[in-house]
This record gives structure tokens, sequence and C-alpha cells, in this order.
């Protein structure tokens, strides 16, 4: 059974500019989640998808968004790129209907430079 | 404060010790506790999952929870050289889709 693949896995883009990742769950797997992680604030929970609509948040700006397509698969975009962007940016997959328990199965991440 | 603190280390064990990580917690809400382990440029990878206070064992790991103490351990009996990672603790509540985790701590085990 195929891994979460997430692409692409590293790149380098510049301040303003914008940025597309994508990550194709594992087959089965209706729940998607992303997760930034830095040094200095470990991983730090965006979003989670199922079934095509966002069921949480977290705490970061509006310039970070995403999406799921009906085949689960998903995409986090971010605008207007900062310098504080740069971090791996990790997708995670779950069978989890609502009500969920936790078990996260993770891509090896998008490795994100803003210079 | 955070909602989950773990000792980011490094700690460095030679090989064959045993290696206790741990992690405390404030909120009370919190009923499913994980821990992952990332190896370097690789993504996180679920080693243990308890519901609830109390123990559970696989292979050389054992996994603690202590509720009433929001503080959850993590065991590696007979360390590997191939245990040098960086652990991560990680907690959810019921019916929630949100894990919180720890800042995870790097671990060397020295042959």
């Amino acid at each position: 059974k195929a891994g979460v693949t997430q692409t692409p896995r590293y790149l380098i883009k510049t301040r303003g500019q914008q940025v597309t990742l994508s990550c194709s769950p594992i087959s089965g797997h209706r729940s998607v989640s992303w997760y930034q992680q830095t040094p200095g604030q470990g991983l730090q929970f965006l979003f989670e998808y199922f079934s095509e609509t966002q069921r949480n948040k977290g705490n970061f700006p509006g310039r970070f968004s995403g999406r799921q397509f009906s085949n689960s698969r998903s995409e986090m975009n971010v605008s207007t790129l900062e310098l504080g962007d740069s971090a791996l940016y990790l997708c995670a997959s779950s069978q989890r209907d609502p009500g969920g328990t936790g078990e996260l199965f993770f891509g090896e991440g998008s490795r994100l430079t803003v210079l | 404060q955070k909602e989950v603190e773990q000792d980011p280390g490094p700690l460095s064990v030679p090989e064959g010790a045993i290696v206790s990580l741990n992690c405390t917690y404030s909120n009370s809400a919190f009923q499913y506790f994980m821990w992952y382990r990332q190896y370097s440029r690789k993504g996180p990878e679920l080693l243990m999952y308890t519901y609830s206070s109390g123990n559970k064992e696989d292979g050389r790991f054992t996994a603690q929870v202590d509720k009433s103490s929001k503080y959850i351990s993590l065991f590696i009996r007979d360390s590997q050289p191939s245990d040098s990672a960086t652990y991560l603790c990680a907690m959810t509540r019921e019916g929630y889709q949100k894990v919180t985790f720890g800042i995870g701590t790097k671990l060397q085990v020295i042959p």
C-alpha cells in the first residue's frame, strides 16, 4: 500500500511569491491534515480536510489556504511569502471519520526555503 | 505556556541503555496519546498509540500515560544506534481533528 506522497520535496522561493504544495493520501483515507514544522515551534497545525470540507483550522494568517478534491488529494497554498514561512510542510492522512482518534500517517514533507 | 511541553534535548546515550522520554501537558481533555519517531529529512512515523491512562508495550518500546499527573513517557530498552532520531509526543481529544505535538526530543545512541 503506497504511503502519503508529497510534491515537490524541495523548493526555493523569494519573498512575495506564492507556492502550492500537493499531497496524495493513502488510498482509502479521507482525512488530510497539514502541519508546519520549524526548529523553534515544532509541528504546528494548519488545517484539516475531510470529504472536501475544512473541518478545523489552526492559528495561521489567511495567506495560508488549502483545499481537498473529490479523490481526497489535497493542496495547500501560501501567498505573499515571508522569510518566516521557511519550514517543512507535512501532510498527514487518516482513516478518521468524524470523531477521529488521531492516528496520522505522514508524508516526507515539502521543504520550503524563502529567500 | 504551550499545551504540550517536551525537552528538546539533545539526549545522548550509549548503546544498550534504557532511554526515558517524557512530555507534560495542560489540557485535561486529551484522551489519545501517541509517540512518533522522525528520522532526519523524513516525515514522522507512528510508534505507539495509547487511549487514556495506562501502559502499552511493543517490543523494546513501552508507553505510559498518567492522566492524573498529565504526564506521558516513552521507554526504549536496549537502545540501538538505529533508534537515533527525534521523538515527538502527540495528543488529541475525542472526536477532534487537531493533534497537538511536543517539540520533539533528539536522541542519539552511541555505538
